[in-house]
């Protein structure tokens, strides 16, 4: 079965500092690969996907991932992080209706 | 937000007791899954469905069973709560045939909170 390994359990930073969350994935086929957000007690929300193309991906509020194939990672990043995205990420890894997520990292951004 | 409404969305139940969870969705979507929500181990799949009365279980299935009599209803059953199903339960829809986004992306509840005393 397929497992996804996020490296950080929780991470702290400032304002304005730059964002690396780690996520690799053991699975060597086809895979379709996700971040989520969870705000404190609200829902998983989706920041983006990877399906194909592009390895970089682009999604909300100005994050990006880059899908490296050879390392089966696909790392989360944004280049100056802002007191609200104060939350818990989570990378996700599908293949063949098998879901898989990591045990989630939990940024703490200090205004 | 996908339409997705869990019910209830808070329950303290006492051990031994059965529980139900529901999940209805808007979205007509094939796929509905039940996902728990446990500190160190992020989510991890319950049951899912693949279509009325098509269901498969998931990582972490014993005791608990699914039923979809409808595609807008997925059931979640404890048949007798433990202390150790004490967790937050995501329910969580996807379309992955047609969809226009690109198919597997999977849309979550906003979680039942289960406490079991």
């Amino acid at each position: 079965a397929q497992s996804v390994s996020q490296h950080n359990h929780h991470v702290i930073l400032s304002e304005a500092a730059s964002l690396e969350l780690g996520c690799n994935y053991s699975y060597g086929g086809t895979v379709n690969l996700f971040w989520y957000v969870q705000y404190p007690g609200q829902h998983l929300q989706l920041l983006l996907k990877y399906f194909s193309g592009d390895p970089l991906v682009k999604g909300i509020k100005g994050f990006e991932a880059e899908f490296i194939k050879s390392k089966f990672s696909f790392n989360l990043r944004k280049p100056s992080v802002q007191w609200s995205d104060t939350a818990e990420y989570f990378c996700a890894v599908y293949n063949n209706n098998d879901m898989r997520f990591g045990a989630g990292t939990r940024l703490t951004v200090k205004p | 937000d996908a339409g997705i409404t869990q019910s209830p969305r808070h329950k303290v139940t006492e051990t031994g007791t059965p529980v139900t969870l529901r999940c209805h969705q808007t979205e007509n979507h094939r796929y509905m899954y039940w996902y728990r929500q446990d500190p160190g181990h992020g989510l991890r799949l319950i049951h899912y469905s693949y279509g009325v009365k098509d269901t498969d279980k998931g990582e972490v299935s014993d005791g608990y069973s699914v039923s979809r009599s409808k595609t807008e209803d997925f059931l979640l059953t404890l048949e007798s709560a433990t202390s150790s199903q004490t967790s937050v339960y995501f329910c969580a829809i996807s379309d992955p045939i047609g969809a226009g986004d690109g198919g597997n992306t999977i849309y979550f509840g906003e979680g039942s909170w289960l406490t079991v005393v």
